[in-house]
């Protein structure tokens, strides 16, 4: 299983151009997370989905925005790039296990704007 | 609304010592799920341990165990005989029930010295 997958690792954009963050993961999971990661700091929730076709905001969803259209696959599209969006960017997927809801996490992507 | 508390920044640990590692949480829910992850210089997030609110023994996990104290809302790792290899950040998170999401901490950086 490869598990949580994201492309791409690095990107440089210039400001006002528009991206897609891909996430795929192989695990049949319904629950599926972008976070994002500023320097130093914790990882703070953009969205989420809890399933084919759900979506739903995080803690900063301004900026973003996902669709859930197969179980595997919830991208991250960023429509007009601001310096603020410099971060690192997770996703992440979770199903029950019988004992936890454990998240997985992909190797992030790494975003400048500039 | 969840919310967990790293206070130590940051913390130096000599090689083949433990190190316990804080974490305050708050939430309202009386069931509720604990989660540390390791974040190497690499980025990637590594599950290291769980602990559910109604488990009765604290949760070990190789040279991870977690002081988990009720009463005081406290969940704190400790790595026992610690090896270079784990110098890191830590993050502590938790997941309540019908909230699909973790709720992570600020994190703590581990560097261990030889």
């Amino acid at each position: 299983n490869a598990g949580v997958t994201q492309t791409p690792k690095f990107r440089i954009l210039k400001i006002g151009q528009s991206m897609t963050l891909q996430c795929t993961q192989d695990m049949n999971h319904n629950y599926m997370y972008w976070y994002r990661q500023d320097p130093g700091m914790g990882l703070k929730l953009i969205y989420y989905s809890v399933g084919a076709g759900i979506t739903d905001k995080g803690e900063v969803p301004n900026g973003y925005n996902v669709s859930r259209s197969t179980t595997e696959d919830f991208p991250l599209r960023l429509e007009l790039a601001a310096p603020s969006q410099t971060s690192v960017y997770f996703c992440a997927s979770s199903d029950w296990d019988g004992r936890t809801y454990e998240q997985y996490f992909g190797p992030g992507t790494r975003l400048t704007v500039t | 609304a969840q919310k967990i508390t790293q206070t130590q920044p940051g913390m130096f640990v000599q090689e083949k010592e433990a190190v316990t590692l804080d974490c305050t949480y708050d939430t309202s829910d009386p069931s509720y799920g604990l989660f540390w992850y390791k974040q190497p210089s690499s980025g990637e997030m590594i599950f290291l341990i769980y602990q559910g609110s109604y488990d009765q023994q604290n949760a070990t996990e190789g040279r991870y165990s977690l002081n988990f104290q009720k009463a005081r809302k406290s969940a704190n790792l400790v790595i026992s005989a610690s090896q270079l290899g784990d110098s890191a950040m830590y993050f502590c998170a938790m997941r309540v029930p019908n909230d699909y999401k973790l709720s992570f901490g600020a994190g703590t950086t581990v560097t261990v010295r030889a």
